[in-house]
C-alpha cells in the first residue's frame, strides 16, 4: 500500500524558515518523480516544485524560486521541502505528491500525502 | 503558462443524474490532463489520468475524454458520495496548472 506520511509545518514568522518532510513507503521510491503542491484554505491548487527520480533535475514555480529547495534521499525514501524567506502568501496546506507510471509514460498526481499546514504570520 | 478554465464553477444534481464538467486549456495540452476529486479536509484523489485513463480502483461511472485544448469529465450516474470539488490539471508544460475547481452538490 502506497503511503506518503508528511511532517513538519507549523507557524512561522515572515522571513522565517521551515522544513517539510514526506516519508514514502509501499513503492520503489527511487524510481518515481515527486512533487509538492499547495492549497490556500478554501482556494484552488498550486503546483510548487518537482524533483525527478534520480534527483538530478528540479523545477520550481516562479512564486517560490530562489526561496524553496526540494530534495530527496533515495536511501531513506524521503522527500523534503526547505522553505526560506517565507511570506504571508506562502500560508497553505502543502501536499507531497507521487507520480504514476503507465506503459512507457509517467503521469502527475498518482498519490497525495495527507497534507501539512504552513502558517506564515507575525 | 497554460491556463486551465473549468466550467461550471458549481452545479447541483440529483442521485442518478449524468453530470459533465469541461476544462479548456489556453494552449495545447496534448493528452496530459488529470481529473481529481477533493472532499473537505482531505487531499485530492486522482480519478482520471492522461485525459481518459481511469485510475485502478476508481468506480467506472467516472470517465474522461478530450485532447489538445478541450477536455470533458463525466459522472454517468451520480451517487451521494460524489459530492466534492473536482479539479482538472495539465502536466504537459511546467508550470503545471489546475483549473479553479467545480463544486458538485447533491440535491
Amino acid at each position: 500500500e502506497v503511503q506518503l506520511l508528511q511532517s513538519g509545518g507549523g507557524l512561522v514568522r515572515p522571513g522565517g524558515s521551515l522544513r517539510l518532510s514526506c516519508a514514502a513507503s509501499g513503492f520503489t521510491f527511487k524510481t518515481f518523480t515527486m512533487s509538492w503542491v499547495r492549497q490556500v484554505p478554501g482556494k484552488g491548487l498550486e503546483w510548487v516544485s518537482t524533483l525527478i527520480d534520480s534527483g538530478s533535475a528540479t523545477y520550481y514555480a516562479d512564486s517560490v524560486k530562489g526561496r524553496f529547495t526540494i530534495s530527496r534521499d533515495n536511501s531513506q525514501n524521503t522527500l523534503s521541502l526547505e522553505m526560506s524567506y517565507l511570506r504571508v502568501e506562502d500560508t497553505a496546506v502543502y501536499y507531497c505528491v507521487k507520480d504514476g507510471h503507465y506503459d512507457d509514460s509517467a503521469y502527475f498526481g498518482d498519490f497525495w500525502g495527507q497534507g501539512t499546514v504552513v502558517t506564515v504570520s507575525s | 503558462d497554460i491556463k486551465m478554465t473549468q466550467s461550471p464553477s458549481s452545479l447541483s444534481a440529483s442521485v442518478g443524474d449524468r453530470v459533465t464538467i469541461t476544462c479548456q486549456a489556453s494552449q495545447d495540452s496534448n493528452h496530459y490532463l488529470n481529473w481529481y476529486q477533493q472532499k473537505p479536509g482531505r487531499a485530492p484523489k486522482l480519478l482520471i489520468y492522461a485525459a481518459s485513463n481511469l485510475k485502478t480502483g476508481v468506480p467506472s461511472r467516472f470517465s474522461g475524454s478530450g485532447s489538445g485544448t478541450h477536455f470533458t469529465f463525466t459522472v454517468s450516474s451520480l451517487q451521494p458520495e460524489d459530492a466534492a470539488t473536482y479539479y482538472c490539471q495539465q502536466y504537459e508544460n511546467l508550470p503545471y496548472s489546475f483549473g479553479q475547481g467545480t463544486k458538485l452538490e447533491i440535491k
